[in-house]
């Protein structure tokens, strides 16, 4: 059964970096057609596709985004995390993960909402 | 890179028909046939239900049927069902490196 759990903080202030994880069950990080993907989707608002990792650690991030995101992954403990620096109010909405099958997302996480507040 | 244009809503009697549209440009919708569709229910995460334009995962009704004409994609639920009801969103693999983009999303109520 292939899973995807985000965790990390649900307030952050601005300025402030934010560092998301993302454990995966069910499927291998190295499996060549997989990858995960960090999306976001701000209250009221579309969803956003934020970054990329690929089996063979090929990293692919948001033109508007790029300055500000990076995205790694531990194959060994399932795990892909997601670093956004300089928090802003703007930032605040649900980040999800999901895997990433050729080019469609075929499971996602649950969701974990992220206010940036003061 | 510009979120794809969904309708804010559409309604269905049950057994009807809806069709959602999903419009973007050359550059997205247009540039390939690498067009999803997801389902979402309130505090859960999306749930796949067409990839590649109009392929269906296993388990997804083929009451779900999803087609593409130049740069509009869309998504036909026939024989509409309560459990049909949620958030709908399309996704497009993009020429940029912004790989992704997403429609707003589309409420569908079954009345």
């Amino acid at each position: 059964q292939v899973t995807l759990k985000e965790s990390g903080p649900v307030l952050v202030k601005p300025t402030e970096t934010l560092t998301l994880t993302c454990a995966v069950s069910g499927f291998s990080l190295s499996h060549p057609r997989l990858g995960v993907s960090w999306i976001r989707q701000p209250p009221g608002k579309a969803m956003e596709w934020l970054a990329r990792i690929s089996s063979t650690d090929e990293r692919s991030y948001s033109t508007s985004l790029r300055s500000r995101v990076a995205i790694s992954k531990d194959t060994s403990k399932g795990q892909v995390v997601l670093i956004m620096t300089n928090m802003d109010p703007v930032d605040t909405g649900t980040y999800y993960c999901a895997r990433v099958l050729y080019y469609a997302f075929d499971y996602w996480g649950q969701g974990l909402p992220v206010t940036v507040s003061s | 890179q510009s979120a794809l244009t969904q309708p804010p809503s559409v309604s269905g009697s049950p057994g009807q028909s809806v069709t959602i549209s999903c419009t973007g440009t050359s550059s997205d919708v247009g540039a390939y046939d690498r067009v999803s569709w997801y389902q979402q229910a309130p505090g859960t995460g999306p749930r796949l239900i067409i990839y590649e334009v109009s392929d269906r995962p296993s388990g997804v009704p083929d009451r779900f049927f999803g087609s593409k004409s130049g740069n509009t994609a869309s998504l036909t639920i026939a024989g509409l069902q309560a459990e049909d009801e949620g958030d709908y969103y399309c996704s497009s693999y993009t020429t940029s490196s912004t790989l992704w983009v997403f429609g707003g999303g589309t409420k569908l109520t079954v009345l």
